[in-house]
């Protein structure tokens, strides 16, 4: 069965120090993987996309990576803030396909 | 643009009762979604329009959700019966055509919250 897999346990890290999330699916081949963040009570807010010919994007303190081998992509913030805090979910479109597909999401905590 | 409009924001209503929650996108985009969150479940995907179209339903958990999109402009996801596991947050969300600079990211609403009594 399709499955997209994100870091199980909650992240709390010191302002300053760079957050790594994971990423892990079985059983898609995706053509785009999309990384969003929600704050409680919103909805989610597209943050970065990555075409599964890309191996590497950044956007100001965010860096995502994309291994189609490894099936795994690993979302970076570095320089956290606390207003960094948030949680973070990533989602897979397969080729040809309009559906957006998410993970559980990864809640992050950066402590002043 | 106002992004994508829900409502109601809440909802609380008893077990048996009709719910319909109401979507709006955002002027020019063609596909719109209707997903929902629960801590269990995560974020669910339920249907899916294509230029008015549902292309597919097959997250709708049974017979007793619907969804229409009579024009591009207004979408609704009605449940008749409501159950207590009904319970979730229910958002929408809509995305331009691909093409160009474009690549479907989807803009969500703000959800409507349900609690079935």
């Amino acid at each position: 069965s399709q499955k997209i897999e994100q870091n199980s346990e909650a992240l709390n890290i010191q302002e300053g120090k760079t957050a790594t999330l994971t990423c892990n699916y079985t059983n898609y081949s995706p053509a785009y993987l999309q990384w969003y963040r929600q704050d409680p009570g919103r909805g989610p807010v597209f943050l970065l996309l990555i075409r599964e010919n890309e191996k590497e994007k950044r956007k100001e303190r965010l860096k995502v990576t994309f291994d189609t081998t490894l099936k795994q992509s690993l979302f970076h913030i570095t320089a956290s803030q606390p207003a960094d805090s948030a949680t973070y979910l990533c989602a897979l479109e397969e080729a040809f396909d309009y559906k957006l597909s998410f993970g559980a999401g990864t809640t992050v905590t950066v402590r002043a | 643009d106002a992004g994508v409009i829900q409502s109601p924001r809440h909802e609380v209503t008893e077990m048996g009762q009709e719910v319909t929650l109401r979507c709006k996108p955002i002027s020019g985009h063609n596909s719109l979604f209707w997903y929902r969150q629960t801590m269990m479940r995560g974020l669910e995907l339920l249907i899916y329009f294509n230029n008015n179209v549902p292309i597919d339903d097959s997250g709708m958990p049974e017979d007793r959700f619907s969804a229409k999109m009579p024009n591009a402009s207004f979408s609704t996801l009605k449940i008749q019966p409501s159950e207590p596991r009904d319970s979730a947050v229910y958002f929408c969300a809509s995305s331009a055509p691909k093409g160009g600079a474009n690549t479907g990211e989807l803009f969500f609403g703000e959800g409507s919250r349900l609690t079935v009594l």
